[in-house]
């Protein structure tokens, strides 16, 4: 089945810094969808990019789906961008959503 | 209206006794998923359905039963909890089964004493 792998496994960064997350997968996806999960555990769907380069607002995602891998970019991180990342794969056709294990990036003031 | 709804937020139960927690999304999704997330973990798929069709995860078949009376609504039912299952239990949606983006609730959080 599809394997997601996501690094690093914790980031700590200072305010200001940029952060990179990476999410690596075993086979072809056709849907990608980064995550974020609140302290509280909550899971909110940043952006959905199976292909290219997207943004919103200080994100900005990359995937390179002949290479099976995707990045997120947080520019200028702040205190509140503290949480977990989560990647999740999907392929036409196949039911199944699969998740990395996330990133957990903490931002100090 | 973008939200899927879960309910209880927060659920305590005792070992041996049944845990219903409840899932709703007004979106007229086709599929409605349910996850398990425990900390340091990826989200483990548990089961979902498409349409009325359930389709649930061969290692957790026993462990949880699903109901989805409407096409809105949808349950996920622990017979008799064990401590192995505090989790928060993530409800989620999407318009068909591959290809959309997932909407997930906010979470139900189950700690089994």
């Amino acid at each position: 089945g599809q394997q997601v792998q996501q690094s690093p496994s914790s980031l700590v960064l200072q305010e200001g810094e940029n952060a990179e997350l990476q999410c690596n997968f075993s086979s072809t996806a056709t849907q990608l969808q980064w995550f974020y999960q609140s302290p509280g555990g909550s899971l909110v769907s940043l952006l959905s990019n199976p292909s290219g380069t997207k943004h919103t607002g200080r994100l900005t995602s990359t995937t390179v789906t002949k290479e099976r891998r995707s990045s997120l970019h947080i520019s200028s991180s702040q205190t509140t961008d503290s949480g977990t990342y989560l990647c999740a794969i999907g392929s036409y056709g196949n039911e199944k959503i699969t998740f990395g294990a996330g990133t957990k990036l903490t931002i100090k003031p | 209206d973008t939200t899927v709804k879960q309910n209880p937020r927060y659920k305590l139960a005792r070992v041996g006794k049944p845990v219903n927690l409840i899932c709703s999304q007004t979106m007229n999704h086709d599929t409605m998923y349910w996850y398990q997330k425990k900390p340091n973990q990826a989200p483990k798929l548990l089961l979902f359905y498409y349409d009325k069709i359930l389709n649930r995860e061969a290692d957790t078949f026993e462990k949880f039963q699903s109901s989805r009376p409407n096409n809105s609504f949808c349950s996920l039912y622990i017979g008799s909890a064990g401590l192995e299952y505090s989790a928060m239990y993530l409800c989620a949606s999407s318009r068909e089964i591959s290809g959309n983006t997932l909407y997930f609730g906010e979470g139900s959080r189950l700690i089994v004493v």
